[in-house]
């Protein structure tokens, strides 16, 4: 299995802050990078695909980096409804692995 | 638009067989796309079951191919997940998902909204 590492596990951030999340791979896996983000009760909500192409619909405050082991999502003006749990996942292997995920929270 | 949705009994006594059902609408079982479980609990946090193409065809999570199967049900476009020898840390939501991809790269769109399944006797 890819070991997919993210950081930190939980943040909090004022209204309007940029946030950047972290999330590092246990091996090259290119671009096959996804992020997505999760609200309780609710399934994953996919956010970026291939480490940086936004998915429709999704604000454009998202945006994704990186390429090899180490990505970065960032939330360039944190709002209230930004408040969840964020998740990386990798599709390189057969057997896709997620990140821990990091919870975002607004002080 | 595309919708899944699980079924199945929410409680499941140890050493049974946890068994759901994902009905897919808004899309064809038989389109060219891989279909999915996730499921996620507080202590593993989000894990790739597996997934089947309408062909049948299958891929496993290594860590619980022992004690997966999934199946196609065409005639009423949906898809199937059986986990046998469930112990307490099954106890999960489990989420079927339609895996999509834009130039090779792939990823979850859709998902069914999640079923509780509690492993207890």
């Amino acid at each position: 299995d890819i070991q997919m590492t993210q950081s930190p596990l939980s943040l909090s951030a004022s209204v309007g802050d940029r946030v950047t999340i972290t999330c590092r791979a246990g091996q090259n896996i290119y671009s096959y990078l996804n992020w997505y983000q999760q609200k309780p009760g609710k399934p994953p909500k996919l956010l970026i695909y291939g480490a940086s192409s936004l998915q429709s619909g999704v604000p454009s405050k998202f945006s994704g980096s990186g390429s090899g082991t180490d990505f970065i999502l960032t939330i360039s003006s944190l709002q209230p409804e930004d408040s969840a749990t964020y998740y990386c996942q990798q599709s390189f292997s057969t057997a896709w692995t997620f990140g821990q995920g990091t919870k975002v929270e607004i002080k | 638009q595309v919708q899944l949705q699980e079924s199945g009994p929410g409680l499941v006594k140890p050493s049974g067989t946890l068994s759901l059902t994902c009905a897919v609408s808004g899309d064809s079982i038989n389109s060219s796309n891989w279909w999915s479980w996730v499921r996620q609990s507080p202590g593993k946090g989000l894990e790739w079951i597996g997934e089947i193409y309408h062909s049948g065809s299958t891929h496993y999570n290594p860590s619980l191919k022992s004690r997966v199967s999934m199946s196609v049900d065409k005639s009423k476009n949906q898809f199937s997940l059986k986990l046998t020898s469930v112990t307490a840390a099954d106890t999960a939501v489990y989420y079927c998902a339609r895996k999509d991809s834009v130039y090779y790269r792939e990823y979850f769109q859709y998902w069914g909204q999640g079923t509780l399944v509690t492993v207890s006797s």
